[in-house]
């Protein structure tokens, strides 16, 4: 069982938006800003789109943005489109005891 | 720019220690604020944090797994080690290691990951 929970599927037309939730406790999300995502295409290692919450890395899309809210932060991505199909992961910090925390996993689909 | 590559048997037996190497090229592990990761991915589930070592030696693990595990670096090399101790089934998973950023919290770069299979 992970630290953190996601849904297991999301998905949403091309050009539309969708959210996606990490939630935690106020010994991870909820007390660090220190929230990140990682994109993870099939068969391939996680990429890094969002990080501390909100910033995007060098060549990550502007569609992409991360925001927080208590112990749950999201990512939403823009205007889909067809590769931005693939499983996306929450990360936070967790503190002295837990150090890093993943969520399980959410499978975009664009429909 | 810094790439990472996982090294290491693919398959072992219940009960040994499975060794993974990572090397890092394009950059120095001594790289202040950086610590160097392992995480992995079991078969059809999510990530798991394993540990992280600084350059100095200073590790850092899963409760989880702090038992079994231990990881070192060799600055001369520029490459980091795991070690997994009384491996299972349940250990059967696919390795990535990646530089973490110390003080923001981020995973990146990432190994292309290296799948281990543990089976009698």
């Amino acid at each position: 069982q992970s630290a953190l929970t996601q849904p297991p599927s999301a998905s949403g037309s091309p050009g539309q938006s969708v959210t996606i939730s990490c939630t935690g406790t106020s010994s991870d999300v909820g007390g660090y800003n220190y929230v990140s995502w990682y994109q993870q295409y099939p068969g391939k290692a996680p990429k890094l789109v969002i990080y501390e919450v909100t910033k995007r890395p060098s060549g990550v899309p502007g569609r992409f943005s991360g925001s927080k809210s208590g112990n749950t932060a999201s990512l939403t991505v823009s205007g889909l489109q067809a590769d931005d199909e693939a499983d996306y992961y929450c990360s936070s910090y967790g503190g002295s005891d837990n150090f890093e925390v993943f969520g399980g996993g959410t499978k975009l689909t664009v429909l | 720019q810094v790439q990472l590559q996982e090294s290491g048997p693919g398959l072992l037996k219940p009960s040994q220690t499975l060794s993974l190497t990572c090397t890092v090229s394009g950059g120095s592990i001594i790289s202040g604020g950086y610590f160097w990761s392992w995480i992995r991915q079991r078969p059809g589930t999510g990530l798991q944090w394993m540990g992280y070592i600084y350059y100095s030696g200073s590790a850092y693990y899963n409760p989880s797994l702090k038992s079994r595990l231990t990881i070192s670096v060799d600055t001369s090399k520029n490459q980091f080690s795991l070690k997994l101790a009384s491996v299972t089934a349940a250990d059967t998973a696919v390795y990535y290691c990646a530089r973490y950023s110390g003080g923001t919290c981020w995973f990146d770069p990432w190994g292309q990951g290296t799948l281990v299979t543990v089976s009698s």
